[in-house]
């Protein structure tokens, strides 16, 4: 079964960035999804294809792919902005995957 | 305004089957592309898809639970219906459905979710 992995915990400083990667056997060829969940919480669509952000969404959240890897990136992070965070792909196989998820910490 | 919301039992014991209803507005399932999935995640852990139905009628399910999953829809009362045969303790999670526009699409709009915890 396909499968993808995240690192389990980013922390960052208010101001700075936050990079939170996604890794799966060529997911370049695949449209990556990325979730924002606060605890209690449902999740949050915060990028759809890769790249764009749906309607409201900052555009502190920026969305990319290099090197097998795609990558959630957060300029400019906020306090608001500590969740979790889950990257989705559809497998070939029609089944939804999602990673493991990453918990980032606002220092 | 795009809503889903869950219901069904909090408590269900082991062998029983647990039947969970989406219902949802502000979007019809006999529209062109649409799709609910239903999504679960224990506690303290990842989130997990389950199964999706499409405006068609097309079902699918993920491979490890396609055994015990049935995903049905009423289009006139707008609302999608999930079955998982033989509960388990391992199954205690909360249950999430949530809308796609399209078939492999992201999940767009999510429900806040229904706690199910299997237990004698």
């Amino acid at each position: 079964s396909y499968e993808l992995t995240q690192p389990p915990s980013v922390s960052v400083a208010p101001g700075q960035t936050a990079r939170i990667t996604c890794g799966g056997d060529r997911i370049g060829r695949k449209s990556v999804f990325w979730y924002q969940q606060k605890p209690g919480q449902a999740p949050l669509l915060v990028i759809y294809n890769d790249k764009d952000r749906p309607s409201g969404i900052p555009e502190r959240f920026s969305g990319s792919y290099s090197d097998n890897t795609a990558t959630l990136t957060i300029t400019g992070v906020e306090v608001g902005d500590e969740a979790d965070y889950y990257c989705h792909v559809w497998d070939t196989s029609s089944d939804g995957v999602f990673g493991g998820g990453t918990r980032v910490t606002v220092l | 305004q795009v809503t889903l919301r869950e219901s069904g039992p909090a408590l269900v014991k082991p062998t029983q089957t647990l039947t969970l209803t989406c219902s949802f507005s502000g979007f019809s399932l006999n529209t062109g592309g649409m799709c609910v999935s239903w999504i679960r995640q224990p506690p303290g852990k990842a989130l997990e898809w389950l199964a999706l139905i499409d405006w068609s009628d097309d079902k699918y399910y993920t491979a490890s639970l396609r055994a015990r999953l049935t995903i049905s829809k009423d289009t006139s009362r707008n609302q999608v219906v999930l079955t998982m045969t033989g509960m388990d303790p391992v199954d205690t999670a909360t249950y999430f459905c949530a809308r796609g526009r399209g078939y492999k699409d992201a999940f767009d709009i999510w429900g806040q979710g229904t706690a199910v915890t299997v237990s004698s």
